[in-house]
């Protein structure tokens, strides 16, 4: 399996317009995480997906972020409109169902956006 | 709820040294506790992971970590450094049930000197 896929590996943008960022989770996970990871506050989570469906998003910053997983293979990361302060490494991760909360998650290579 | 803290943002060694990376977690269920490592721009790769069975742990390039309930710690160590052992290490706890999100500690930055 070539594991989870992320892109665009690199986004520049200016201030106010939209981006999206993708994630292809390794087949046969059944839940998948979107992190965000600043110098300042580390690695946090923005939102869990398991079986499509998101469970937890209290970590999404504001309603400028969405996020959706219209399928088991495929979730996108949406900011709009994009801020300076949006600025960070964004990671996409995916785990087996089974073993549920005792399994490990995959990561992929990370987004890094830089607004400008 | 769980947490994890990690006691330490900066550990720097010597190369052939002993590395001890200190993790202590907060969880109200048995947890599932892994380490992540991070070379710089990349992605996390995992270490090791402790899930119920053996309390000694041993993860892949000689790092190995021990699960104390009583300390509720779960430290990381290896005998000798390497050069290729720079980088972030993340301590990470899962909660018990199956929907349960992964919660990182804040990382510790390894700096190893030759």
């Amino acid at each position: 399996d070539a594991g989870v896929i992320q892109s665009p590996r690199h986004e520049v943008t200016e201030m106010g317009q939209e981006v999206t960022l993708r994630c292809k989770p390794i087949s046969g996970h059944n839940s998948l995480f979107w992190y965000r990871q600043t110098m300042m506050r580390g690695l946090e989570l923005l939102i869990y997906f398991n079986n499509n469906v998101p469970i937890d998003d209290s970590g999404m910053p504001e309603d400028r972020f969405s996020a959706k997983m219209p399928n088991a293979s495929f979730s996108t990361l949406k900011i709009q409109p994009s801020e300076p302060r949006d600025s960070a490494v964004y990671f996409c991760a995916s785990r087996t169902g089974t073993g549920g909360a005792r399994a490990e998650a995959f990561f992929g290579q990370g987004t890094r956006l830089t607004v400008v | 709820a769980q947490s994890v803290t990690q006691l330490d943002s900066h550990v720097s060694v010597s190369e052939g040294t002993p590395v001890l990376l200190r993790c202590n977690y907060s969880s109200s269920y048995s947890p599932s506790l892994f380490w992540y490592v991070q070379h710089p721009n990349k992605g996390l790769q995992l270490l090791l992971k402790y899930t119920s069975a053996a309390t000694l742990v041993k993860g892949i390039n000689g790092f190995e970590a021990e699960f104390k309930k009583s300390e509720t710690s779960f430290h990381l160590t290896k005998p000798s450094a390497h050069m290729s052992d720079a980088a972030e290490y993340f301590c990470v706890v899962s909660g018990f049930r199956g929907y349960s999100t992964l919660t990182f500690g804040k990382g510790t930055m390894l700096l190893v000197s030759p």
